[in-house]
Order: structure tokens, then C-alpha cells, then sequence
């Protein structure tokens, strides 16, 4: 089986700061690899997504990850914070041998101080 | 907006109660996934059901089912209830745009139910 491991379960940033979120993964086969981002209140909604071709991705609202295969990561950056950016970031591995549904990492929170 | 609807927002419950939550997909989608968001354990996969067929099964208790009507909602039956049950349930559906590798096409994701059980 397929894991995700996110390192820190809360990152704070200040406004205007790189924003870096680590996510490693384990698989046995090609992954394809998505970060989903979670406001308060609300459902999971996909920041980018990583399948074939190009290893950096870019997504919306100015966010863009890299696998790297030798690393086994497909960590997430932004260059610089808002504070509407400020929310659960979960990164995710499809398991498409096995009906595509999504094995998610722990979550991490980001915090963006003014 | 996903496109993705479920009922009700929020549900509050006794012990050893049952209760039903529902999904409606984004238009055209026949794919539903069910997800559970605890504090405990996480985000996990539950079940996912294709045009009414069920296609593959995760951590989901024997006291849980799940069905797609042929309209391609579904719902996600809970029973016997207990406090650990007390979370937050997704339902998702998948747009397969044709052209891409199996596994690659996105997953929408609905508001979410909280259940509290009491």
C-alpha cells in the first residue's frame, strides 16, 4: 500500500514569506501525486496535481510543487505568503491500481502572521 | 463551488443510533468516493461505488454501508453509532475527462457532514 507523510503538522509563516510544505510519499509504482487544500468549514479543494511529464507543477493561487522521484517528495511551495492562505494543506497519492481513491497525508496547518 | 452536494451539513446523534448521509455528484460523474476526517485517524477512504457498483472498499467498519441509486447519488448508512464515531464525512466524485491515465483525473469534493454523536 501506498503512504503520504507530511513533516509538521503546523507551519507558521509571516505575510510575504516563502512558504514551504513537505510531503513524502511511498509507492511501489508510479505515483500520482495532488495537493488539496481545506478552508475552515468547508470540503477539500485541489491545489495542483501531479501525474506525468513535467516535474513542476504549478496550481492556483500562486502555489507549484516538484516531484522529485530520487526523493520521493512532492513538497509545496508559494514565494510569498497572504494571509488568505492560511487553511489545512493535505497531500495526497492515487492509488490507480486499486480504484483511484486518494490516500492522504496527516495535514498541515499553515499559519500566516500579519 | 464543487458541484458536489451533501446532506445534512450537520448531524447530531445518540449512541447506537443509525443514520443516513447523502451525496449528489457533479453532473455526469459516476464515480463516488466516501471519506472520513478525524482526529484520530485522519482523512481516510471509506468505499467508492461506480454507476452503481461498488468498486473498491477501505477502512470502513462492518456497522457502515454505502449505495449508489441509479441516479447516481448515494448514501453512506451509519449504524449502531458510538462516539468515535464523531466525525467529518466527504463524498467525492471523479470527472474522468476521457484522455487522461486512469488514476490522474481530479476528485471534487463536497462540503462535508459532521456527525457528533453524543
Amino acid at each position: 500500500a501506498q503512504s503520504v507523510t507530511q513533516l509538521g503538522s503546523h507551519v507558521s509563516v509571516s505575510e510575504g514569506a516563502l512558504v514551504l510544505l513537505r510531503c513524502n510519499y511511498s509507492s511501489s509504482v508510479p505515483p500520482y501525486l495532488f495537493w488539496y487544500v481545506q478552508y475552515p468549514n468547508q470540503g477539500l479543494q485541489l491545489l495542483l496535481k501531479y501525474t506525468t511529464g513535467a516535474t513542476l507543477v504549478k496550481g492556483i493561487n500562486g502555489f507549484e510543487a516538484e516531484f522529485k522521484k530520487s526523493e520521493t517528495s512532492f513538497h509545496l511551495t508559494k514565494p510569498s505568503a497572504h494571509m488568505s492562505d492560511a487553511a489545512e494543506y493535505f497531500c495526497a497519492v492515487s492509488e490507480w491500481d486499486a480504484g483511484n481513491m486518494l490516500t492522504f497525508g496527516g495535514g498541515t496547518r499553515l499559519m500566516v502572521k500579519p | 463551488d464543487s458541484g458536489v452536494t451533501q446532506t445534512p451539513k450537520h448531524l447530531i446523534t445518540a449512541t447506537g443510533q443509525r443514520v443516513t448521509l447523502r451525496c449528489s455528484p457533479r453532473s455526469g460523474d459516476l464515480s463516488v468516493y466516501w471519506y472520513q476526517q478525524s482526529l484520530d485517524q485522519g482523512l481516510q477512504f471509506l468505499i467508492q461505488y461506480y454507476n452503481g457498483e461498488e468498486r473498491a472498499k477501505g477502512n470502513i467498519l462492518e456497522r457502515f454501508s454505502a449505495q449508489q441509486f441509479p441516479d447516481l447519488h448515494s448514501e453512506l448508512n451509519l449504524s449502531s453509532l458510538e462516539l468515535g464515531d464523531s466525525a467529518l464525512y466527504f463524498c467525492a466524485s471523479r470527472g474522468y475527462a476521457g484522455g487522461e491515465l486512469p488514476g490522474t483525473d481530479t476528485q471534487y469534493f463536497g462540503p462535508g457532514t459532521r456527525l457528533t454523536v453524543l
